[in-house]
């Protein structure tokens, strides 16, 4: 069964920072891997979707890495803001063990940025 | 990104009555929808799995006739919560994909139902 785990679980940093959520998985035959955003009472916002062939994604001030041979992924956040406050869970679609059509959440990281 | 819409976003309901939930792919055809629960402070759980025009698949666990799912169309599913009781206040989420495990998932808004 795939298993997703997220460290840290909580994050607090100062506007400005450049910050690192890692994402590990323990199927690394996975057809790709979504970064998503939830802000506290809402649906999840997709940020970045990594196919298994690639290595990394980038939105604006978002980077995201993948290797899938060691099961893992990291989401880089350049020159944080406090817009960017919400949890950061990440999602592995597919795998051997983790049924084709299904993502497999991680446990997430809540994100809080001060003034 | 495509748009997921899903109503009603907040329902209070009395226990033994019956709640259902849609969720509606705006923009594209989807040919896969998803339905998680998610808890306090913890991860989406996967509930079911539906294909258009067939039945749902059930996640181990998950009573398949508490919660009905009904995928009619490509751009619409329900979830109906039956016989509703307190446990079953949660935070549920749609999510729908245009096709297969490779294509990228988009969710909808949630819905946080409430039994009283």
């Amino acid at each position: 069964k795939q298993e997703v785990t997220q460290i840290p679980a909580a994050l607090s940093v100062p506007e400005g920072e450049n910050l690192v959520l890692n994402c590990s998985f323990t199927d690394s035959a996975i057809y790709n891997l979504q970064w998503f955003r939830q802000d506290p009472g809402k649906g999840l916002t997709s940020l970045l979707l990594i196919q298994s062939s690639q290595r990394e994604q980038t939105s604006g001030r978002l980077n995201a890495s993948l290797d899938k041979s060691s099961g893992r992924s990291t989401l880089y956040i350049a020159a944080s803001q406090p817009g960017d406050s919400a949890t950061y869970l990440c999602a592995v679609g597919g795998g051997l063990t983790g049924g084709g059509n299904k993502l497999t959440f991680g446990t997430g990281t809540q994100l809080k940025v001060e003034l | 990104g495509a748009v997921v819409s899903q109503h009603p976003s907040r329902v209070i309901c009395k226990s033994g009555t019956s709640v259902k939930i849609e969720c509606r792919s705006l923009d594209f055809q989807a040919t896969t929808m998803f339905w998680y629960r998610q808890f306090p402070k913890k991860s989406l759980m996967l509930m079911a799995t539906s294909n258009e025009g067939s039945k749902a698949t059930y996640e181990q666990g998950v009573e398949k006739d508490k919660f009905l799912i009904n995928h009619a169309s490509l751009t619409l599913s329900t979830l109906t919560v039956t016989s509703a009781h307190p446990e079953d206040s949660s935070f549920y989420i749609c999510s729908a994909r245009a096709g297969f495990g490779n294509t990228e998932a988009f969710f909808g808004q949630g819905t946080r139902l409430t039994v009283v």
